[in-house]
């Protein structure tokens, strides 16, 4: 069975300060994602990675960073949180075949005051 | 510019009854559609997909119909059950490209089945 884990599931942060999402997987996929979820724009993709060592911009990375140090982990950083940032984040891992299915995390709750 | 649009945002049906969910596109180049499950407090999980070369996918209650001159589908849940409750999200993808077959995503519906 296919497995994300995202850490932490929840975080309260302060406007300005640094904050650091965490991302596992054990499917050996090369490909990850982080995505943001709001009500009424679904999923929106920040960043991507196709490897360790890439990383790739999505549709809104405007205030993020992305970091994929191994296979394993992929990690989204805001250096200057805003309370625009106040959302859900997704993590996910994938690859390119005939099917293109992502497994996903089970999100991170992130509210910044 | 969302390139995946759902028609509505949220959808509530009767027990028993089928649920329609649709969904539209815009780019031609788009051939894989897959819908996803997402529970509260869960991640979105793969419920069942089809490529454009099918106009029909069934996987026991749920059915997509796929329209590719119109560039739309739906979701058809036969037989609603409570347990459906949840939200639908509606992906397309194309092959390769820059993005390696990246997914976009629609809004969602959350569909709700009342016992």
């Amino acid at each position: 069975e296919a497995a994300v884990t995202q850490s932490p599931r929840n975080k309260v942060a302060v406007t300005g300060g640094k904050v650091t999402l965490s991302c596992n997987q054990t499917n050996n996929h090369n490909n990850m994602y982080w995505y943001r979820q709001d009500t009424g724009h679904g999923l929106r993709l920040i960043h991507y990675s196709y490897g360790a060592g890439s990383t790739e911009k999505g549709d809104i990375p405007d205030g993020y960073k992305a970091s994929r140090p191994s296979q394993e982990n992929f990690s989204l950083i805001l250096e200057l949180a805003t309370p625009s940032q106040t959302s859900v984040y997704f993590c996910a891992s994938g690859y390119w075949g005939s099917q293109n299915t992502l497994y996903f995390g089970a999100g991170t709750r992130l509210s910044v005051l | 510019q969302q390139q995946v649009r759902q028609s509505s945002q949220s959808l509530t049906v009767w027990e028993g009854e089928t649920a329609i969910l649709n969904c539209s596109y815009e780019n031609s180049a788009f051939d894989y559609f897959p819908w996803y499950q997402q529970f509260p407090g869960e991640g979105p999980a793969l419920l069942i997909a089809i490529r454009s070369v099918s106009d029909k996918k069934e996987d026991g209650r749920f059915t997509i119909f796929f329209n590719k001159r119109e560039k739309n589908l739906s979701l058809h849940i036969k037989d609603s059950q409570p347990g459906d409750s949840a939200t639908y999200f509606c992906a397309a993808s194309a092959r390769g490209g820059s993005a390696l077959g990246r997914l976009h995503f629609g809004a969602g519906t959350q569909l709700i089945v009342i016992p």
